[in-house]
């Protein structure tokens, strides 16, 4: 089955800076790639998705890059502020079958102001 | 927009003792899904509803039922609780067929001891 790897477990960065998670996926298969933010105490809910065949998508301060022949996709979130601390997953699932997404472990962002 | 609702929200359980997960949504999707989140260790599926009237084993179903009620609610029951299964239950729901947004509750958080 599909195994997603997801780096770093924990982010620290101040206010402005930028901050980058990566995540690489095994399954060539797979072709939508979803980013949830999880706040505490709550469930993940979707902040950007993007679909094999788009290299990259952003929505405002926050991008996702896809690099398919290295099975591997980033989330960017530019001019951090701290209500974007939270923990951020990567899935990722193909088409076919049922569309079970896989995630990673899961990343603790915290901006310090 | 009530979305996915997980009861409860909260439980403590004596090891041996037994207990239901209640989840429903109200979005008239196909697939529900049942997941466990422990630190370190992300998102891992217990099990899934590809549709009304078909359950499957995820990752982890070891110690758990399940049932779909309905096309609205899917049930996750533990016959035995064990130490092992203290964890935050999340429930989750999306399209059926689709690569597309999966919507999760507030969660479960289980404590057995």
């Amino acid at each position: 089955g599909e195994n997603v790897e997801q780096h770093p477990s924990t982010l620290s960065v101040q206010e402005g800076d930028s901050a980058v998670i990566k995540c690489t996926y095994s399954d060539s298969a797979s072709n939508y790639f979803p980013w949830y933010k999880q706040e505490l105490g709550k469930g993940p809910q979707l902040i950007i998705d993007i679909r094999s065949n788009v290299g990259e998508k952003k929505d405002q301060r926050i991008a996702v890059t896809l690099n398919k022949t290295a099975k591997h996709f980033s989330l960017h979130i530019t001019e951090t502020q701290p209500e974007d601390s939270a923990v951020y997953f990567c899935a990722a699932s193909k088409s076919g079958g049922s569309y079970i997404p896989t995630f990673g472990r899961g990343t603790s962002l915290i901006v310090h102001p | 927009n009530a979305g996915v609702t997980q009861t409860p929200k909260f439980q403590v359980l004596k090891t041996g003792q037994s207990m239901t997960l209640q989840c429903a949504q109200d979005m008239n999707h196909n697939s529900m899904y049942w997941y466990r989140q422990d630190p370190g260790m992300g998102l891992r599926l217990i099990y899934y509803s590809a549709s009304e009237g078909t359950t499957d084993k995820g990752e982890v179903p070891n110690g758990y039922n399940v049932s779909r009620l309905n096309k609205r609610e899917f049930s996750l029951r533990l016959e035995s609780a064990a130490p092992s299964q203290t964890s935050v239950y999340f429930c989750a729901s999306k399209e059926g067929n689709a690569n597309t947004e999966a919507f999760f509750g507030q969660g479960t958080r289980l404590t057995v001891v």
